[in-house]
């Protein structure tokens, strides 16, 4: 069974400030990871995906993941985060055999001017 | 590649009635996977498909819900006597068959913008 858990429902951050969302997963088998955003009234888009090449991935709009396997972790990172980074954000993790992936409850980011 | 098409977009039901949402995958694509999101949740699994195959119905409610995908035309999500709490947006993704060579669970999802139930 494959789960994650993402910590903040909400996060707020100043334009220009670091952007830090957590994910942790829980899977018997290596996981694939996945973060996805979502903005009001859309559907999801792929922002990056771990599928265990190299453990430092980068996505689109300045954002990468890592993955630590000692920490069951897989957190997103941004160095500066714009207004247009507003929405929310789903980690998500598949393993062999179970192609369905399993979405975390989304974690809100609000960009403070 | 007009991207994986759900329609309607916007549907209202009244309790008792029927919903029924479609589903058009990507071009090439030919794995449909349903998902349903209440206000303020994230993504709940509903069912897997490949064209005339159910896959895996583990997140699917035991009553009042099908899915099928049919050899011709798009995967539909049906939902039969609705009830208040039914009312969420219903998101549909699609993939590619696995690579030769490669684990299943490394394709990427592509997901439709949903369909949004409200049942009045």
């Amino acid at each position: 069974a494959q789960s994650v858990t993402q910590l903040g429902s909400h996060v707020s951050v100043s334009e220009g400030a670091l952007v830090l969302l957590r994910c942790n997963y829980s899977s018997s088998v290596p996981p694939y990871l996945f973060w996805y955003v979502q903005y009001p009234n859309q559907g999801l888009q792929l922002l990056l995906k771990y599928t265990s090449a190299a453990t430092l991935v980068k996505g689109i709009n300045g954002f990468e993941a890592e993955f630590k396997k000692s920490e069951t972790s897989f957190h997103l990172t941004k160095p500066s985060a714009h207004m247009s980074d507003a929405a929310e954000y789903f980690c998500a993790v598949s393993g062999t055999g179970r192609r369905a992936l399993t979405f975390g409850s989304g974690t809100r980011l609000q960009v403070q001017p | 590649n007009a991207g994986v098409m759900q329609n309607p977009r916007h549907l209202v039901r009244r309790r008792g009635q029927e919903a029924r949402l479609r589903c058009s995958p990507m071009k090439g694509h030919s794995h449909v996977y349903w998902y349903r999101q209440l206000p303020e949740e994230g993504l709940k699994f509903m069912v897997y498909l490949q064209k005339e195959n159910i896959i895996d119905e583990s997140g699917m409610p035991k009553e009042r819900f099908s899915a099928e995908f049919p050899k011709e035309g798009p995967s539909i999500l049906r939902i039969q006597q609705v009830v208040r709490g039914d009312s969420a947006a219903y998101f549909c993704a699609s993939s590619p068959p696995p690579l030769q060579g490669t684990r299943s669970g490394a394709n990427v999802l592509t997901f439709g913008a949903g369909s949004r139930l409200t049942v009045l």
